[in-house]
């Protein structure tokens, strides 16, 4: 298993047009959580998944964003009309659930992130 | 309210010198405390963390953190820095139990070492 890949690492585009970010979790892992990072900042919280169903999303994530899980495997995060302010890093990490304490539960693993730019 | 603070924003340190990075948290309960590392441009790398048991604990790259519940710290330590370690290093903590499993983040300590 390479970890956790996030596709792609940049994107550049122009204010209103939409913009997907795919992430592929480590295979057993079958939480998965998106967070954005700005610059000087630690990461926000913006969904998570346990296996295909949305457990929790952040007020952050405003109508404009949408997150999918279908077959419970890889993700993805959907921007559309995008803002100046959406400039970000987005973080995909992902973990296994299990008792508190189990091993490797509540440990996150992060992609490389998918920075996206708004002009 | 549940908070992690890194009071450094920026610490600069020569090849060789030891480091201690702060971390203090205000948790309604005994939290999951971690420590991660990110490099320019990249994702965040899990340096240690502490569930339970000996309150010091051993990381990756020769890192160490100890968890003190009286003064709810969490400071990162290494004995001799090395210029690879130069990086941004985010303080996390979580819950123990429960379903909210989000982690809370500091703002992160920027590290620079100099040659």
């Amino acid at each position: 298993d390479t970890g956790v890949s996030q596709d792609p690492r940049h994107k550049i585009t122009k204010r209103g047009q939409n913009v997907t970010f795919r992430c592929d979790p480590i295979s057993e892992h079958n939480r998965l959580y998106w967070y954005r990072q700005t610059l000087g900042q630690g990461p926000e919280f913006l969904t998570y998944f346990q296996n295909e169903a949305q457990l929790e999303k952040s007020r952050l994530l405003s109508d404009r964003f949408s997150a999918e899980r279908p077959k419970g495997s890889f993700s993805t995060l959907e921007i559309q009309r995008t803002e100046q302010g959406d400039s970000a890093m987005y973080l995909c990490a992902s973990s296994l659930a299990g008792a508190p304490g189990g091993s490797g539960a509540n440990v996150l693993t992060f992609g490389a992130g998918s920075r996206l730019t708004v002009l | 309210a549940q908070s992690v603070t890194q009071p450094d924003i920026h610490i600069t340190v020569s090849e060789g010198a030891s480091l201690e990075l702060r971390c203090n948290y205000s948790y309604g309960a005994t939290p999951y405390l971690f420590w991660y590392v990110q490099s320019p441009g990249q994702g965040l790398q899990l340096l240690l963390k502490y569930f339970s048991g000996d309150t010091l604990v051993q990381g990756i790259k020769g890192f160490e953190a100890e968890f003190k519940r009286s003064q709810s710290s969490f400071n990162l330590r290494k004995p001799s820095v090395h210029w690879s370690d130069a990086a941004e290093y985010f303080c996390a903590v979580g819950p123990n139990a429960g379903n909210n499993r989000k982690l809370i983040w500091g703002l992160g300590t920027s590290l620079a070492v100099n040659p």
